[in-house]
């Protein structure tokens, strides 16, 4: 069974760019996760879908960040304009059962770094 | 609020027991994860309680007590490639929000 898909592996930006992150999740999991992942800090999360709606987004800064699941399969999560503090690893994951206690499997996650 | 403490640096011994501990407080509760983080890698499964109690598997045993939002990993026979940060995740609400703690790094010396 593949696993959680995530592109760019790295992406360089400067301030004030825009930049866009992709997942495709494992077949079937209908919840996904977006997570901002700062160095020796825990994933805290940004955005949950369930199929393609949007289960919760309270901790995403809408003024800059956005993020969509068409089709509820793939996601896009995208930053404009980017800042400094926006330098972590963005994880996504992606689980089976709607509010179930089944774990969330991960991808390898997108390293930004703004300069 | 939600709040989820874990210690955030722990060493032990190669061959040794350690147990890193996890207390948390949050609204509503659908069960307690534990995940392994390596440098540099994403995070994967280790152990899931939502009763009370402990699992075992393996090497690695996870207790929890809902009662005092408390939950413990257990990882025995320590070895080298057992170095990793080791996250304490609560899964909340209908559609399980996963909120994670800050991670402890456990290094492990011969």
């Amino acid at each position: 069974e593949a696993g959680v898909a995530q592109s760019p592996r790295y992406k360089i930006i400067e301030k004030r760019q825009s930049v866009a992150f992709w997942c495709n999740p494992i077949s079937g999991h209908a919840t996904l996760y977006w997570y901002q992942q700062i160095l020796g800090q825990g994933p805290k999360l940004l955005i949950q879908f369930q199929n393609n709606g949007v289960v919760d987004d309270s901790q995403l800064p809408k003024d800059r960040f956005s993020a969509e699941r068409l089709k509820g399969v793939d996601s896009t999560l995208k930053i404009q304009p980017a800042k400094l503090e926006d330098s972590a690893v963005y994880l996504c994951a992606s689980s089976f059962v709607r509010g179930g206690n089944t774990e969330a499997f991960f991808g390898q996650g997108t390293r930004l770094t703004v300069v | 609020g939600q709040n989820i403490d874990q210690p955030t640096e722990m060493t032990a011994t190669e061959g040794a027991i350690v147990q890193i501990n996890c207390t948390y407080q949050t609204s509503g509760f659908n069960g307690l994860f534990w995940y392994q983080q390596h440098a540099g890698e994403a995070p994967t499964f280790l152990s899931y309680n939502v009763l009370d109690g402990l699992e075992e598997k393996g090497r690695f045993s996870s207790f929890l007590s809902r009662s005092k939002g408390y939950s413990y990993l257990l990882l025995k026979e320590l070895q080298m490639k057992d170095s990793a940060s080791y996250l304490c995740a609560v899964g909340t609400g209908g559609y399980n929000k996963l909120i994670f703690g800050a991670g402890t790094r456990l290094a492990v010396h011969p």
